[in-house]
């Protein structure tokens, strides 16, 4: 069964600084990986994924993720914080095969970001 | 640009009560979902259609139903509403190749009491 963990419930940054939202999965075979975003009362909207080639993914807004497949992660990055990318940020897991109808979310991280 | 349109955006119902949730999409999507969002729990999967006509159970399908009968629409049925059913409910959709990004809906708002 496929599985996501995002083990911070918030992560609290300065602007200006880095920030690092973690992620990891458990899929049978091999995965696909995706990061979105949510802010207040709105749906989610899509950061970056990752399907297949280089590890690192460059996504929207100027965030990047790592796959790692040893440590089965897919961490959220960016190098410069912004007070707008105050959010909830959400992994998510599917698996990739023909099979590979559903995908599975983590529980969300809430990013804050401090002038 | 519509995308992916719910309706309603927001009900309120008595407990015993029924209402059905609409989920249209526009980008000729063949994969179509329901999940639900609450506090610390994330997204939950209640179910999935993989094309007009077919629906599937996802991780807490009980108390729901679903319906296909056109591509476009999806539709998520509450027979006999529960307070542990108020949630926020989003629909979303993608293409039929397996690494393709799902969209979603802007959320409906549900409050049974």
């Amino acid at each position: 069964a496929q599985s996501v963990a995002q083990p911070e419930d918030q992560v609290n940054v300065a602007e200006g600084n880095p920030l690092t939202v973690k992620c990891t999965y458990s899929v049978s075979g091999n995965p696909y990986l995706f990061w979105y975003v949510q802010y207040p009362n709105r749906g989610l909207q899509f950061l970056l994924k990752y399907i297949t080639g280089d590890n690192l993914v460059k996504g929207s807004y100027g965030f990047e993720a790592e796959f790692n497949k040893s440590q089965t992660s897919f961490h959220l990055k960016k190098p410069s914080a912004l007070v707008s990318d105050s959010a909830l940020y959400f992994c998510a897991v599917r698996e990739a095969s023909t099979g590979g109808f559903k995908t599975i979310f983590g529980a969300g991280t809430r990013l804050f970001v401090k002038a | 640009n519509a995308g992916v349109t719910q309706t309603p955006k927001f009900r309120v119902l008595k407990t015993g009560q029924s209402m059905t949730l609409l989920c249209a999409q526009d980008m000729n999507h063949e994969y179509m979902y329901w999940y639900r969002q609450d506090p610390g729990m994330g997204l939950r999967l209640i179910h999935y259609s993989v094309g007009e006509g077919t629906t599937a159970k996802g991780e807490v399908p009980d108390g729901y139903n679903v319906s296909r009968l056109k591509k476009q629409n999806f539709l998520l049925g509450l027979e006999s509403a529960a307070p542990s059913q108020t949630s926020v409910y989003f629909c979303a959709s993608r293409q039929q190749s397996s690494g393709n990004t799902i969209y979603f809906g802007e959320g409906s708002w549900l409050t049974v009491v």
